[in-house]
């Protein structure tokens, strides 16, 4: 059974860079078709797309996001991180990675990761 | 950017009832639409899939219907476990893939 799991720090600074990885297991992240994706939820509030990732590095991001946002992945390790740059208290929310279906017509996302707070305070 | 929208915002119920549960598209998204529950402390778990199929282990009493802008999940009588947040999300026209705001299903 695929398994994704979210890690990275808990706590970054206002202006600083906010980088996570996730782990996937039960599976190999670069079987096709699949998108690799990031989805955050600030608390109390409802989803928001961040970006997603092919298994060969093509990436689509937020337009809102784009300039601050990178995601890469990492085949050898079996997994993809995201780095969003610049950070403001705004940016604070529950980060989930999730895998989305590559075929056309079939990018919903399934699983998610249990999903990591991070909060942006000084 | 599609905006997807969802009413009601609370949907208050009692056990063994019915909800109907709606999500609206700015533009037509044919059948890419999918409904997610999220269960407070949990991550969101796909329900349905291309509008009406149901994913892994999903219950019947779940169903969803429509296509174009107007979408319908209808949970058939609920159980205690399906008081949540339930959201759709397009995928459709991307990027990016957009969700709506959510309907939160509690107990009357």
């Amino acid at each position: 059974q695929l398994q994704l799991q979210e890690s990275g720090p808990g706590l970054v600074k206002p202006s600083e860079t906010l980088s996570l990885t996730c782990t996937v297991s039960g599976g190999s992240i670069s079987s096709s078709p699949y998108y690799w994706g990031w989805v955050r939820q600030p608390p109390g509030k409802g989803l928001e797309w961040i970006g997603s990732i092919y298994y060969s590095g093509s990436t689509y991001h937020s337009s809102s996001l784009k300039s601050r946002v990178t995601i890469s992945v990492d085949t050898s390790k079996n997994q993809f991180s995201l780095k969003l740059s610049s950070v403001t208290v705004a940016d604070t929310a529950l980060y989930y990675c999730a895998r989305q279906p590559a075929s056309p017509g079939f990018h919903w996302f399934d699983p998610w990761g249990q999903g990591t707070l991070v909060t942006v305070s000084s | 950017e599609i905006v997807m929208t969802q009413s009601p915002a609370t949907l208050s119920v009692s056990p063994g009832e019915r909800a109907t549960l709606s999500c609206r598209a700015s533009q037509s998204v044919s059948s890419d639409l999918a409904w997610y529950q999220q269960k407070p402390g949990q991550a969101p778990r796909l329900l349905i899939f291309g509008a009406s199929t149901r994913a892994t282990a999903i219950p019947a009493r779940f169903s969803g219907s429509g296509s174009g802008t107007e979408f319908t999940l209808t949970i058939s009588s609920l159980q205690s476990e399906d008081f949540a947040v339930y959201y759709c999300q397009q995928y459709n026209n991307w990027p990016p893939f957009t969700f709506g705001p959510g309907t939160k299903v509690d107990i009357k």
